[in-house]
């Protein structure tokens, strides 16, 4: 089976800051794993993925994230904050012969403060 | 119009009222999904169409009928609803087959943000 584990429900950085968003993922074969971002009153947004190629993945507006199997982890980071990163962001795991099976973590929600 | 877009946005709905959702993607994917996003509670998979073939159905009550008459419309039948059913209801779509290089990778819609009174 697996699993995502998101650590903290609400992180609050000053803009600027260091952003790290972690995740724990549980899998018993390989796995794909993705970060979704959620701005206010809209659907979900592919941040980045993993399957497998490089470890450090680069997404987005300037965030990555990299894939340590011995940790089971695949944390998000971005080195400076900026007001326009304030949204609710979802680690996702995913078998990699199906998109049906993806499972998203119960999400984090950024703050950014001036 | 590009990407999935949901109609309506908002919906507000007596728990003897039917009314659908609407779910249609311009992206040319074969596979449309349905979640429901509750407040603090993880993303729930509700349904999954592939090819208009239903491939999941995640023990969702019968309360909730979903339609697919093509790859680019999907559509959720909601009937006799219960206050615990207010949520957001996201439409996605993804290309298929699976374990292809794009496995994982959903296109989400806005939303409906439904209301049961």
């Amino acid at each position: 089976a697996q699993s995502v584990t998101q650590l903290g429900s609400h992180v609050s950085v000053s803009e600027g800051a260091l952003v790290l968003l972690r995740c724990n993922y549980s899998s018993s074969v390989p796995p794909y794993l993705f970060w979704y971002v959620q701005y206010p009153n809209q659907g979900l947004q592919l941040l980045l993925k993993y399957t497998s190629a490089a470890t450090l993945v680069k997404g987005i507006n300037g965030f990555e994230a990299e894939f340590k199997k011995s940790e089971t982890s695949f944390h998000l980071t971005k080195p400076s904050a900026h007001m326009s990163d304030a949204a609710e962001y979802f680690c996702a795991v995913s078998r990699m012969d199906s998109s049906y099976k993806l499972i998203f973590g119960s999400g984090t929600r950024l703050l950014v403060r001036p | 119009e590009t990407g999935v877009t949901q109609t309506p946005r908002h919906l507000v709905m007596g728990m003897t009222n039917k009314k659908s959702l609407k779910c249609e993607q311009h992206l040319g994917h074969n596979a449309m999904y349905w979640y429901k996003q509750s407040a603090k509670k993880p993303l729930e998979l509700m349904f999954v169409y592939s090819l208009e073939e239903r491939v999941e159905n995640n023990s969702v009550p019968s309360r909730f009928s979903p339609e697919c008459p093509n790859s680019s419309h999907l559509f959720l039948h909601l009937h006799t609803l219960q206050p615990e059913d207010s949520a957001l209801y996201l439409c996605a779509s993804s290309q298929e087959p699976a374990g292809g290089p794009n496995t994982g990778e959903l296109f989400f819609g806005e939303g409906s943000r439904l209301t049961v009174l």
